[in-house]
């Protein structure tokens, strides 16, 4: 089936830093989105990604859906302390019909 | 509710009890999601229902494992003879027809003992 690889698996930074991470796939993805899940909840939608090279922002975050359509990141700039949390990577199954979710990337931010 | 609302929020249970999970979806988002959440890993997905029919429930480990959606509104995930495997965070996740912007309740966190 497909699977999605997170990269790092976590990240220990200092609040003020830029964070990147990505998320990759044997298989093409026409769709990309980034979740994240704050301690006790569930994740939240941060963006979604429909078209080949686009590039989204979000406040601070930006995501990039790679040429390939393998592939994707997210990036975090000036890190403050409630960008803690796990941040998800997933896509469509080829049904279309669910999401498939990378095994996250947890984020840690000392203040 | 404006959100997905999940009960219990915790749950401990002896093995070889039954359980049962439920799930209020947003109103009028007709596609509702199952999935599992291991402590540290990614989210497994369990079952898909579209209204009251479950088109996809291959994600669903064992026979032990069911669920029902009823008046394609509330849902209910039932685990039967639990097993310490079985401890995890069960989400549940509701959608407007094919809208990949699930929305996402607080899950409810099984603990078998």
């Amino acid at each position: 089936g497909q699977q999605l690889n997170q990269s790092p698996q976590s990240m220990f930074i200092q609040e003020g830093e830029d964070v990147s991470m990505n998320c990759t796939s044997s298989s093409i993805f026409n769709t990309w989105l980034w979740y994240k899940q704050d301690p006790g909840e569930g994740p939240v939608l941060l963006i979604a990604l429909y078209k080949a090279g686009e590039l989204t922002s979000n406040g601070r975050l930006t995501a990039q859906f790679g040429i390939t359509r393998k592939d994707s990141f997210l990036n975090i700039s000036a890190s403050i302390p409630s960008d803690v949390g796990i941040y998800f990577c997933a896509g469509p199954n080829n049904a279309g019909n669910m999401l498939t979710f990378g095994g996250g990337t947890r984020l840690m931010v000392k203040p | 509710g404006a959100g997905v609302s999940q009960s219990p929020s915790n749950k401990v249970t002896e093995k070889g009890k039954d359980v049962e999970l439920r799930c209020d979806p947003i109103s009028g988002h007709t596609a509702l999601y199952w999935y599992r959440q291991s402590l540290g890993q990614g989210l497994e997905f369990l079952i898909y229902f579209q209204g009251n029919s479950a088109p996809d429930k291959s994600g669903l480990p064992s026979d032990r494992f069911s669920a029902e959606r009823t008046g394609g509104s509330v849902s209910t995930l039932t685990i039967q003879r639990t097993q310490q495997e079985d401890s995890a965070v069960y989400l549940c996740a509701s959608s407007p027809d094919r809208n990949y912007g699930y929305t996402f309740g607080s899950g409810t966190r099984l603990t078998v003992v």
